[in-house]
């Protein structure tokens, strides 16, 4: 079975800080991860996602993930956060030949001016 | 090319009433899921379709709840005798294959009084 746990369900940074809002994941096969972001009232869009490729993978917005094999960890970084990255961000695994996304349960990013 | 479209928006509905809810998925895309997010949670698998099929219901409560997916027109899923449980948002998304990257609607908010 697969699982993800994000850390930390509010996160708040002042404008120009480093963002990182981590992710944990569990799975018996070789994972794909994603990141999406969810505005208010809004739906998902997606940030980046890791297929086995590069370990360091850059998404939209300045925003990158590292994978961890051996933490088994997809932490999110930005090195200097917007006012307009404030947001709710989901971490979510699947895997090759399966189509349920399970997602952590959130991180909302409040960014301070 | 237009993005996964879900209607209403937003859906208000007393108790007792039935909730239908529409996702056209995105040109060519014949796979369609739908998610569940509570308020202060995750997305939560619902159920899986390809044209006029049930693939995985898996995630469906056993009662009220049911979906479709025709060979015209759009994915519905259905709720009958809402209750202020199903308030929530629900998310369709859609892929060309069933490993494929699933794209995400904006989502229908439903709220029961």
């Amino acid at each position: 079975a697969q699982s993800v746990t994000q850390l930390g369900s509010h996160v708040s940074v002042s404008e120009g800080a480093l963002v990182l809002l981590r992710c944990n994941y569990s799975s018996s096969v070789p994972p794909y991860l994603f990141w999406y972001v969810q505005y208010p009232n809004q739906g998902l869009q997606l940030l980046l996602k890791y297929t086995s490729a590069a370990t360091l993978v850059k998404g939209i917005n300045g925003f990158e993930a590292e994978f961890k094999k051996s933490e088994t960890s997809f932490h999110l970084t930005k090195p200097s956060a917007h006012m307009s990255d404030a947001a709710e961000y989901f971490c979510a695994v699947t895997t090759s030949g399966t189509y349920k996304y399970i997602f952590g349960t959130g991180t909302r990013l409040k960014v301070l001016a | 090319n237009a993005g996964v479209m879900q209607n209403p928006r937003h859906l208000v509905r007393r108790r007792g009433q039935e909730a239908r809810l529409r996702c056209s998925p995105m040109k060519g895309h014949s796979h369609v899921y739908w998610y569940r997010q509570l308020p202060e949670e995750g997305l939560k698998f619902m159920v899986y379709l390809q044209k006029e099929n049930i693939i995985d219901e898996s995630g469906m409560p056993k009662e009220r709840f049911s979906a479709e997916f025709p060979k015209e027109g759009p994915s519905i899923l259905r709720i009958q005798q809402v209750v202020r449980g199903d308030s929530a948002a629900y998310f369709c998304a859609s892929s060309r294959g069933m490993d494929g990257e699933a794209f995400f609607g904006q989502g229908t908010r439903l709220t029961v009084v």
